[in-house]
């Protein structure tokens, strides 16, 4: 079945600093790929999507490309701030359902 | 635009007790949700509405879990009677469609904890 494969947490970076958190998935067929985020005290909420293999999905300064070819969407973000700290899911939709990853808890230390 | 709500936001209760919960989701929107998040786990399906009707419940344990959507908007869903096993967070998500590219909302989440 359809399983998603997250960078294992917790992760912690100095404010500015470059981030990257990985995510590959396995899946029949061409799932739709996401990326949620969970702030403390909140829902989960969509931060970025790609629909197709070589889509960029971007949203508050965050990145993730769709590669097909290594099976991945990594997350980035070239400067992170305090306010980024939370945990983030990756996910990937196929057959009506979506499959998340375990999450990766990021802190980012002023 | 109002999300989606849960409520309680907590509940505690002794095992063997029921407990119900209960969302409404975001006005318009025919795919209603119930996940089941563990600590350090990311969310997993539990049952799919779309409109009143149960579209996949193969992760429901019917044992003990029943929910329901009657009308098509808000859904409640229970535990009679509750384990330990069952202390997790139950998140309660819509969409305006199940297609994969109709993004999810979710509420906030129910709490629960079971001694």
């Amino acid at each position: 079945g359809d399983s998603v494969t997250q960078m294992e947490g917790p992760v912690t970076l100095s404010e500015e600093a470059f981030l990257t958190i990985n995510c590959t998935y396995t899946a029949t067929g061409y799932p739709s790929l996401f990326w949620y985020v969970q702030y403390p005290g909140e829902g989960l909420q969509l931060l970025l999507k790609a629909t197709k293999a070589d889509d960029k999905g971007s949203n508050k300064g965050f990145e993730a490309t769709y590669r097909k070819e290594t099976t991945s969407f990594h997350l980035e973000k070239g400067s992170v701030q305090v306010s980024d700290s939370a945990v983030y899911f990756c996910a990937l939709s196929g057959n009506e359902k979506l499959t998340f990853g375990t999450g990766t808890r990021l802190t980012i230390i002023p | 635009e109002a999300g989606v709500v849960q409520s309680p936001r907590y509940k505690i209760i002794e095992k063997k007790q029921p407990v119900a919960f209960w969302c409404n989701p975001i006005s318009g929107h025919n795919t209603l949700y119930w996940y089941l998040q563990n600590l350090g786990q990311g969310p997993e399906l539990l049952i799919r509405y779309e409109n009143e009707e149960a579209v996949d419940d193969s992760q429901l344990p019917k044992d003990r879990f029943s929910a329901e959507r009657l009308k098509g908007v808000d859904s409640t869903l229970k535990i009679q009677p509750a384990e330990l096993g069952d202390s997790a967070v139950y998140l309660c998500a819509s969409s305006l469609d199940a297609g994969t590219n109709s993004p999810l909302h979710f509420g906030n989440g129910t709490r629960l904890t079971v001694t």
